[in-house]
This record gives structure tokens, sequence and C-alpha cells, in this order.
């Protein structure tokens, strides 16, 4: 089973807002990613976690925060977002970082 | 020059046909190679992972890599219209790629006509 669930799939948010969105993977694995995509672009890499440690940072801004509760699960938290936001969020996960990574279906988040 | 290279299509192709897709990287010290196809809205679901100069085969499907060139390809044959999608190059491993990175390229579009 090469699964990874996202909720929710849709996601629609003011400005002012606070969101979380939520990704899950049961496969034991040990590397989880967030990315971000924009129509017609290629999936641009947010955060990797490395056994629930922050590994990379790609300089995103203060109003994404990741979190790792523990090896299975994979939070974003939101706030204050802005218009420009608005994308596909895909989670990743593969068994160590460097691996093949397998995505969620994603969450389509609009920011208003 | 970027890291990862396709060309953008559309590549048409007849049913029944085969489609050639390319990308070429620049990291000398890439080690791995992915396939992924991304149907419009969708997330990027993985065809084929490729990690050894030669062909590898999987159904419809053949990778080709070579490290000297620089230079991987997927060969779609027999392409049915529900090979229409975007299908993305990604790269793994090298030696700019800090802590294991993957470096999308930026996709080729495919689209099978009837």
């Amino acid at each position: 089973d090469t699964e990874v669930t996202q909720t929710p799939k849709h996601l629609v948010m003011g400005m002012t807002n606070k969101k979380s969105l939520k990704c899950e993977q049961h496969m034991g694995h040990r590397a989880m990613y967030w990315y971000k995509q924009k129509a017609k672009k290629p999936p641009e890499l947010m955060f990797v976690y490395s056994y629930e440690k922050l590994s990379i940072n790609e300089s995103v801004p203060s109003r994404f925060s990741p979190e790792c509760p523990n090896s299975s699960l994979l939070n974003l938290h939101l706030h204050a977002l802005q218009p420009e936001d608005s994308a596909l969020y895909l989670c990743a996960s593969s068994p160590l970082v460097g691996d093949t990574q397998y995505f969620g279906p994603g969450t389509r988040l609009t920011v208003l | 020059q970027k890291e990862v290279e396709q060309n953008s299509g559309p590549l048409s192709v007849p049913e029944g046909a085969i489609a050639s897709l390319n990308c070429t990287y620049s990291d000398r010290g890439s080690q791995s190679f992915f396939w992924y196809r991304q149907y419009s809205g969708k997330s990027p679901e993985l065809i084929m992972s490729i990690y050894s100069n030669g062909d590898k085969e999987d159904g419809r499907f053949t990778a080709q890599l070579n490290k000297a060139s620089q230079y991987v390809s997927l060969l779609i044959r027999d392409s049915q219209p529900s090979d229409s999608a975007t299908y993305l190059c990604a790269v793994n491993g090298g030696y700019k790629a800090a802590g294991n990175k993957l470096t999308f390229g930026g996709g080729t579009r495919v689209l099978v006509k009837p």
C-alpha cells in the first residue's frame, strides 16, 4: 500500500483565518514532505521532515508553519495567508530522505 | 540553464503510437531518476524510477537513462487517450541537491488523440 492521505481536499480561507492541513501515511516512511504547486508549474518543495525532525526549510514565509507530531502525521499550519498563496498543497512521503517519494491527493487552497 | 529540463509540449500522439518524452539534467552527480504522471487538478503519480544506465520496462512504459549524456527518457507504447496528462521528470541525489532534494522538470504535456 503506497497511500498518503490528505485532508481537507479543498479549503477556502480569508487572509485573517488560521487553518491547518493534515497529511497521514502508514507505510512506515520516515521522511515526509510538503510541496506547493501552482497551475502549470512543477511542485515546489517547502519543507522536509526526517525522523520527525525538520531537515529542510526552503525559505518559506513564517505564515506557513509545519509540524510533525509523530512518524505518521504531518501538519501544515496556515495563518495570515495572502491570495498568492492559493495553490495545490501536496504532501509526500518516502522510506528515507532521497528515496522514491509518494504523493498524497493534495489540498486545493484558495485564499480570499 | 535549468537543473532539469523538459520540452513543455504539448506532445500530440495518435492513439496506438509511441510517445517519446525527453529530460536532461545538469547535475552530473545525480543518482536517482523518476517519472511522474499528473492529470489536470490531481497529484503526481509515480510511473517509473531508474537508477542505472540502460532501459527499464514496466508494462507499456520504458525508461531509458544515459548518465554520460545526462539524459533520461520515457517511452509510452500503444498510447491511449487515458495517457493524456503532464509527465514530470524528477532527479535526486546530485552534488547540488543539498539534503537529497527532488528537483522537478517543468513537465511535458502529452495529448493522445483517438
